[in-house]
């Protein structure tokens, strides 16, 4: 089945600036890739997703990237701001595929510093 | 409104007691899912459903059971609870169609359990 490894487990930024982290998967039919965000004390929810046929995609602050051929994708984010912190879990799972769909990351531990 | 709800949000309990953790969406969504996460830990999908009648396990091994007689309801349940099912338990549901509308996963408020 699927493996999804993310990096790195915490991640400490000051305000303002930018945050990456990566993911890697081992199938290598997955065709979508979403992250999710997890505030202290809530529900994880969807932040921003990338398929397959697309290497990158762009919401305001924050952007995914994928390489199909190295098998990784990362999320990026600019300017980054307090309410940024979080755990951030990004994702893998076959569109339509009989799998049980969604593959997580260990987490990353975002914090970012005033 | 549309969401996801699960009840109790927070159970206390002794060992060797029957609990269930309840899970109900509004949303139609024919896929639910059950996670086990430890605060800010991995998630780790203890259950999983297509439909009504359809369950199956997840990769982390359980000692818990679920039911899919409704679509909307998913409960959970541990016949005697031990400390070492202290956690939080998330519950998912999707749509289940295809397209990436179909997989965005959304969770609900979770039950946080101290099993004493």
């Amino acid at each position: 089945g699927e493996n999804v490894e993310q990096h790195p487990s915490t991640l400490s930024v000051q305000e303002g600036d930018s945050a990456v982290i990566k993911c890697t998967y081992s199938d290598s039919a997955s065709n979508y890739f979403p992250w999710y965000k997890q505030e202290l004390g809530k529900r994880p929810q969807l932040i921003i997703d990338i398929r397959s046929n697309v290497g990158e995609k762009k919401d305001q602050r924050i952007a995914v990237t994928l390489n199909k051929t190295a098998k990784h994708f990362s999320l990026h984010i600019t300017e980054t701001q307090p309410e940024d912190s979080a755990v951030y879990f990004c994702a893998a799972s076959i569109l339509g595929g009989s799998a049980r769909q969604l593959t997580f990351g260990s987490g990353t531990q975002l914090t970012v510093l005033p | 409104e549309a969401d996801i709800y699960q009840t109790p949000r927070y159970l206390v309990i002794g060992t060797g007691k029957k609990i269930t953790l309840e899970c109900s969406q509004t949303m139609g969504h024919d896929k639910m899912y059950w996670y086990q996460q430890d605060p800010g830990m991995e998630l780790h999908l203890i259950h999983y459903s297509y439909g009504v009648n359809s369950t199956e396990k997840g990769d982390l091994s359980s000692e818990s059971t679920v039911s899919r007689i409704r679509t909307e309801h998913f409960p959970l349940t541990l016949e005697s609870a031990r400390p070492s099912h202290t956690s939080q338990y998330l519950c998912a549901s999707s749509l289940g169609t295809t397209g990436t509308r179909g997989e965005t996963q959304y969770f609900g408020p979770g039950t946080r359990l101290l099993v004493l």
